[in-house]
């Protein structure tokens, strides 16, 4: 079974301190892993796709990078409006696209 | 772009009723759109994957009978949940992909927020 575990649950920062999230995964086969932010009472809206380890991309103040076992997401110089929740979710070859999604972390940024 | 819609954004509705909310992909053909269920402070939880023109799969645990998906055309996909009882209260939100490009990515709808009394 795809699992998928995100640490912290919660994680607090000053406005400019730089931080990162992680996402540990475990699949049968991966064809891709995908980052959302989700603010309170919407759909999460998607950041970026990677599919192999040593994998990239950035925007804006988030990079997210991969390797075969985890992914993370890299803040930097934060800002209020970066304030949500990121999701992490992994879709297995052969799984007719299903998603299976962390529990998130829940980022607050502070003035 | 990828903008989903979902409609309505809220709705209350007594014990024992119907209702149905509706996904539609506004600016892309989707070949296959999935509905999950996200509880207070929880991730998402995938009910269903429909594919246009075939039955639903529905993920184990979901009631079939419950939880009518109908994809009737490539950028429509609609939810009944039938005779809503309270435990059925939840966000319930959709995705889709779309039929050409990058169909790993999943683009999700603003959710719909289903409260029965």
């Amino acid at each position: 079974e795809d699992q998928v575990t995100q640490s912290p649950e919660a994680l607090r920062l000053q406005e400019g301190e730089s931080s990162s999230l992680n996402c540990s995964y475990t699949v049968s086969g991966l064809r891709g892993l995908f980052w959302y932010r989700q603010d309170p009472g919407k759909g999460p809206e998607f950041l970026f796709t990677l599919y192999s380890a040593g994998e990239e991309k950035e925007k804006e103040r988030l990079k997210a990078t991969l390797t075969k076992k985890e992914s993370f997401l890299h803040i930097t110089a934060p800002k209020p409006e970066d304030s949500a929740t990121y999701l992490c979710a992994v879709q297995a070859r052969g799984s007719n696209y299903k998603l299976t999604f962390g529990k998130g972390t829940l980022l607050t940024v502070n003035p | 772009g990828a903008v989903v819609s979902q409609h309505p954004s809220r709705v209350i509705c007594k014990s024992g009723t119907s209702v149905k909310i509706e996904c539609r992909s506004l600016d892309f053909q989707a070949t296959t759109m999935f509905w999950y269920r996200q509880f207070p402070k929880q991730s998402l939880m995938l009910m269903a994957t429909s594919n246009e023109g075939s039955k639903a799969t529905y993920e184990q645990g979901v009631e079939k009978d419950k939880f009518l998906i109908n994809h009737a055309s490539l950028t429509l996909s609609t939810l009944t949940v039938t005779s809503a009882h309270p435990e059925d209260s939840s966000f319930y939100i959709c995705s889709a992909s779309k039929a050409s490009g990058s169909r790993y990515e999943q683009y999700f709808g603003p959710g719909t927020r289903l409260t029965v009394t």
